[in-house]
């Protein structure tokens, strides 16, 4: 099992749809985490960032983490096409690197 | 204020040469750490410099290394370069100076082995 999971799509959605992006996690001492967007032939670009458990929001992107569950999860609102982008999960543990998840392909359909 | 600056964006070497990769971090960061990113694996850790020492280090063969100098740029080196080792190689610079900050990537350098 991975230390971190991601489906990997590609997700479909509609034009103004609300996305929901999640993503899993075996290590307990998890306790940073974060979201990024990666364009083709771009580096991924630092989306949300959260420490410990609870929900972040900013303009139309929800971050929410879960740690009981081990759960992450990423939502967008009122998508657009330029939304369009593999998503990546990253999560590290207190003195260790980062771990990223595989990442999620996201096409928004004009 | 200016991003990750990575050089070259593309380079193409052959099995058996060597290659330097080179990384400018966000003003101010004194954290960088590097990331290979191929299809199959996604995104791996190499290492991470901090105040020119390692501070972290990945699951790779020796023959990947790095430095940081004192102005926090930093620079990847890859010996005896192997068909496998094609792949996209990231910079990320954070500030370093506590742990778990949030991490700023460049656009990678793409490196093909032929």
């Amino acid at each position: 099992q991975k230390e971190v999971e991601q489906d990997p799509g590609p997700l479909s959605v509609p034009e103004g749809a609300i996305v929901s992006l999640n993503c899993t996690y075996s290590n307990s001492a998890f306790q940073y985490f974060m979201w990024y967007r990666q364009y083709s032939r771009k580096g991924p670009e630092l989306l949300m960032y959260t420490y410990s458990s609870g929900n972040k929001e900013d303009g139309r992107f929800t971050a929410q983490v879960d740690k009981s569950s081990k759960y992450i999860s990423l939502f967008i609102r009122d998508s657009q096409p330029s939304d369009s982008a593999t998503y990546l999960c990253a999560m590290s543990a207190r003195g260790q690197n980062f771990v990223f998840g595989p990442g999620t392909r996201l096409s928004v359909l004009p | 204020k200016a991003g990750v600056t990575q050089t070259p964006r593309y380079l193409i070497k052959t099995r058996g040469q060597q290659v330097t990769l080179s990384c400018s971090p966000i003003s101010g960061h004194r954290s960088v750490s590097w990331y290979q990113q191929t299809p199959g694996q996604g995104l791996q850790f190499l290492f991470e410099y901090f105040s020119e020492t390692q501070r972290n280090k990945g699951n790779f063969p020796g023959r990947f290394s790095g430095r940081q100098f004192s102005n926090s740029r930093s620079e990847m080196n890859v010996s005896t370069l192997e068909l496998g080792d094609s792949a996209l190689y990231l910079c990320a610079s954070s500030l370093g100076d506590s742990q778990g900050q949030p991490q700023h990537f460049g656009d990678g350098t793409r490196l093909s082995i032929l």
